[in-house]
């Protein structure tokens, strides 16, 4: 399978506790996005990386919120201090931006998504 | 102000029928792209179709149309004749940006449920 893929897909956790998630990209893609969406909603932007560089980050990514892409492949998101709201589908998403195609397009795909449920 | 709206939240078809959804979008920026993502029950988004903002033509792919009217700001996705596989959320979302700029997030819309039947 050469999708986006994530894990785990499902973390319950405790109130208080730090959770990471991971996401790995479709090989050759250069940019990552990682999403959130709450229940009746559409995914919400967190933040990108184009490379291991991280490009732009939404204000729904509080300071309990980091992400990382240290060598420019998979990536991490990590909630420290989890709360109640932070209970979400976090959506992962890649795609293949190149200077040399002047577009738009430049599809995301997305991966399953890790539901995370904070008790 | 919204990105992207869509008014629908839920809509049923007879499977073999056609179904529009609705999508309006609201940008100052001239060059954006349009997208239409499915997300069935188990939660993956699943690219349906594209329409560029200088895009002459409604884009096409398969069952799947887009109905593009710029000067009213609307994305409608058209699906002609439904199948069962085809009950699942429907978004809509945007990118703002084009030559040279970042290229970054998508908005998207709070979706519409289709359900279809037999």
């Amino acid at each position: 399978d050469t999708g986006v893929s994530q894990d785990p897909r499902h973390k319950i956790t405790k109130r208080g506790q730090n959770v990471t998630f991971r996401c790995d990209p479709i090989s050759e893609h250069n940019r990552l996005y990682w999403y959130r969406q709450t229940l009746g909603q559409g995914p919400e932007f967190l933040t990108y990386f184009q490379n291991e560089a991280q490009l732009e980050k939404s204000r729904l990514l509080s300071d309990r919120f980091s992400a990382e892409r240290p060598k420019g492949s998979f990536s991490t998101l990590e909630i420290q201090r989890t709360e109640q709201g932070d209970s979400a589908m976090y959506l992962c998403a890649s795609s293949l931006v190149s200077s040399a195609v002047e577009s738009s397009y430049n599809e995301q795909f997305f991966g399953p998504g890790t539901r995370l449920t904070v008790l | 102000a919204q990105k992207i709206t869509q008014t629908q939240p839920g809509m049923f078809v007879q499977e073999k029928e056609a179904v529009t959804l609705d999508c309006t979008y609201d940008t100052s920026d001239p060059s954006y792209g349009l997208f239409w993502y499915k997300q069935p029950s188990s939660g993956e988004m699943i690219f349906l179709i594209y329409q560029g903002s200088y895009d002459q033509q409604n884009a096409t792919e398969g069952r799947y149309s887009l109905n593009f009217q710029k000067a009213r700001k609307s994305a409608n996705l058209v699906i002609s004749a439904s199948q069962l596989g085809d009950s699942a959320m429907y978004f809509c979302a945007m990118r703002e940006g084009y030559r040279g700029s970042t290229l970054g997030r998508l908005y998207f819309g709070r979706g519409t449920q289709l359900t279809v039947w037999p």
